[in-house]
């Protein structure tokens, strides 16, 4: 099985910061790494998919990199939507995903 | 509007069944693949399988093969999950989703959940 590790798993940040949160794949997985941002009480929702793809609607606020088995999820000025948890998820093999990235308000 | 609505939150007791539907609207339903995903209180998410609303093929994670089962209604564009034998730590949030494009695809859009709960 592939396992993904985020880091970190918490993070204080203010509105206006960049912030990165970076996710590990235990073997390389290519670019097959999607991220998705989740709120208290809702589904998650797909921003970004092939590690660097904006989804159609989401704000170019978001961007990530990386291949093989390193990803970065980007947010370049964090408005005060943005604070959630935010998830990793490889569908190279199956589909497994990280523990979460909690992103706080500091 | 493409969307997938599932049912209400459900109450059962340790050893009985349950069964969470997912309907599908503004889209084939046939064209993409159904997942779902379960997440427990405060917990993050897991895959549990998927289902090819086409073929009506399955597949699934290990640990869920003997007591989960995934079907589809296709005259109705429903995806079901059905959890057998629940258990007090099967209570949780579930979720269908659906494929971008293809089988090994990210998941674009989600049901709103499911909490079932499993109390005595």
């Amino acid at each position: 099985d592939i396992q993904m590790t985020q880091s970190p798993s918490t993070l204080s940040a203010s509105v206006g910061d960049r912030v990165t949160i970076t996710c590990r794949a235990s073997q390389s997985i290519g670019t097959w790494l999607a991220w998705y941002q989740q709120k208290p009480g809702k589904a998650p929702n797909l921003l970004i998919y092939k590690a660097s793809n904006l989804e159609n609607g989401v704000s170019s606020r978001f961007s990530g990199s990386g291949s093989g088995t390193e990803f970065t999820l980007t947010i370049s000025s964090l408005q005060p939507d943005d604070f959630a948890t935010y998830y990793c998820q490889q569908y190279n093999t199956y589909w497994t995903f990280g523990q979460g990235t909690k992103l706080e308000i500091k | 509007q493409v969307q997938l609505v599932q049912s209400g939150a459900e109450v059962k007791k340790p050893g009985a069944s349950v069964r969470v539907s997912c309907k599908a609207s503004g889209y084939t339903f046939t064209d993409h693949y159904i997942h779902w995903v379960r997440q427990a209180p405060g917990q993050g998410l897991e895959w549990m399988g998927w289902i090819s609303p086409n073929s009506g093929g399955t597949n699934y994670v290990e640990k869920f093969h003997g007591w989960v089962t995934i079907t589809r209604d296709t005259s109705i564009s429903t995806a079901y999950l059905e959890l057998n034998r629940l258990r007090f730590d099967d209570t949780a949030f579930y979720y269908c989703a659906r494929s971008r494009e293809r089988i090994g695809d990210a998941f674009d859009i989600w049901g709103q959940g499911t909490l079932v709960t499993v109390s005595s």
